[in-house]
């Protein structure tokens, strides 16, 4: 079974460059979770989508992220004009809801560095 | 709200000692939380080390283990002996009522040998 797959890996940006991360899910998992990692810190939850349909996204800041997962299966991650203070990993998750246990399966993160 | 404490950011610990991870929560939601305990190795991505879905239960998983405590609210990760393959960084992490899953901050293990 394939794992989470995310690209691309780095990215390096001046501060109001734009930049879209993206993430293929376990088939079958019907739940993504994107989270932010900054550096010396646990991952915090940005969105969470079941299907194509947003749960909570309570947590990312809408003036300038934005999630989607049109068809319920990959997703975009995107941030218009970045800052400094976005410098973290970006990483993805997907779990199955039916039978859930809680286990999040991740993938190996996107990088973004802000100069 | 909900939230995870892991107190120490490091620790060292010498080949065949044993160890202890701290881990205390603040969950407001009946029934709930589940407990996690995620593991990142060098090189690796985020993945899980071991769960508790139950309060009072314990969980085992290559050696570790942790018990769900609800009266202390804490979720302590131990090794009787750790190995060098041990080091890592380690989340405690705990699943609310709206399924959001929230992260300590991790705790890097230093094994010596």
């Amino acid at each position: 079974e394939a794992g989470v797959t995310q690209s691309p890996r780095y990215a390096v940006l001046q501060e109001g460059q734009a930049v879209s991360f993206w993430c293929d899910p376990i088939s079958g998992h019907d739940t993504l979770y994107w989270y932010q990692q900054p550096r010396d810190q646990g991952p915090q939850l940005l969105v969470y989508f079941r299907d194509e349909a947003v749960i909570d996204n309570s947590q990312l800041p809408s003036d300038r992220f934005s999630a989607v997962r049109p068809k319920g299966t990959n997703s975009t991650l995107k941030i218009q004009s970045a800052k400094q203070g976005d410098t973290a990993t970006y990483l993805c998750a997907s779990s199955r809801l039916g039978g859930y246990t809680g286990q999040l399966y991740f993938g190996e993160g996107s990088k973004l560095t802000v100069l | 709200g909900d939230s995870v404490t892991q107190t120490e950011g490091q620790v060292t610990v010498s080949e065949s000692k044993s160890l202890i991870i701290n881990c205390t929560y603040s969950a407001t939601s009946i029934g709930y939380p589940n407990l996690f305990w995620y593991v990142r190795y060098p090189g690796e991505g985020l993945q899980l080390l071991l769960k508790v879905i139950t309060a009072g239960q314990k969980g085992s998983s290559r050696g570790f283990e942790a018990t769900y405590n609800k009266e202390a609210t804490s979720f302590h990760l131990q090794k009787a002996s750790v190995q060098e393959s041990d080091s890592a960084v380690y989340y405690c992490a705990l699943r609310n009522s709206n399924n959001r899953i929230f992260f300590g901050d991790g705790t890097q293990l230093v094994v010596k040998p």
